[in-house]
């Protein structure tokens, strides 16, 4: 069973600052790693697909990147709304989905 | 445009069952699959398993095996999911999820069930 790690499980930073979350598999997911948003009482929205392309509707801002086991979603300068939970998932062995535990995103 | 609603709000008494539906709309339901996902309160991501949109397909983690079941009415465009034996740690919040066209993620998600689980 695949397990992914997410770090840090917090942290805090403004807007206008640059965030890197990172989600590391226990073995090689290959690029099925997907990233998702979610805010308190919403559903997880998709934010990239297969390592680093981005969903549709999804700002430019988000990027992702990575293969294998190491994973990076990167936020380049964060607006208010960006604050949230973000969750990456992996479907190497399909049907079968793992998240991670996510990370918190706060407010400095 | 995709839609994926959900039944609402349930109570149950430990021991009972509890059956969630999804309606979808906006795309052909039989072209994608859908994936269930519980939160519990304050917590993370659990995937309860997968459903193919035109063979019935199932696919279910072992934590949960034997205590849900996954189901599909092409007719009326909704899936279902049961949960049976219901336990306090049951509690959670359960979406429906769109498999994408290439399964490796899911792309629509219901708004989510609340099944509370209390005697």
């Amino acid at each position: 069973e695949i397990v992914l790690t997410q770090s840090p499980v917090t942290l805090s930073l403004s807007p206008g600052e640059r965030a890197t979350l990172s989600c590391r598999a226990s073995q090689s997911v290959s690029n099925y790693l997907a990233w998702y948003q979610q805010k308190p009482g919403q559903a997880p929205r998709l934010l990239i697909y297969d390592a680093s392309n981005r969903a549709t509707g999804i700002p430019a801002r988000f990027s992702g990147s990575g293969s294998g086991t190491d994973f990076t979603l990167t936020i380049s300068s964060l607006e208010p709304e960006d604050f949230a939970v973000y969750y990456c998932q992996e479907r190497n062995n399909w049907p079968r989905i793992t998240f991670g535990q996510g990370t918190r995103l706060e407010i400095k | 445009q995709v839609q994926l609603v959900q039944s609402g709000a349930e109570v149950k008494k430990p021991g009972a069952s509890v059956k969630v539906s999804c309606k979808a709309s906006g795309y052909t339901f039989t072209s994608h699959g859908f994936n269930w996902v519980r939160q519990a309160p304050g917590q993370g991501l659990e995937w309860m398993g997968w459903i193919s949109g035109y063979n019935d397909n199932t696919k279910y983690p072992q934590k949960v095996q034997g205590r849900v079941t996954l189901t599909t009415h092409t007719s009326t465009s909704t899936a279902y999911m049961e949960l049976r034996n219901l336990t306090s740690d049951d509690t959670a919040v359960y979406y429906c999820a769109r498999d994408s066209g290439s399964s490796t993620h899911s792309d629509y998600w219901g708004q989510g069930t609340l099944v509370t689980v209390s005697s």
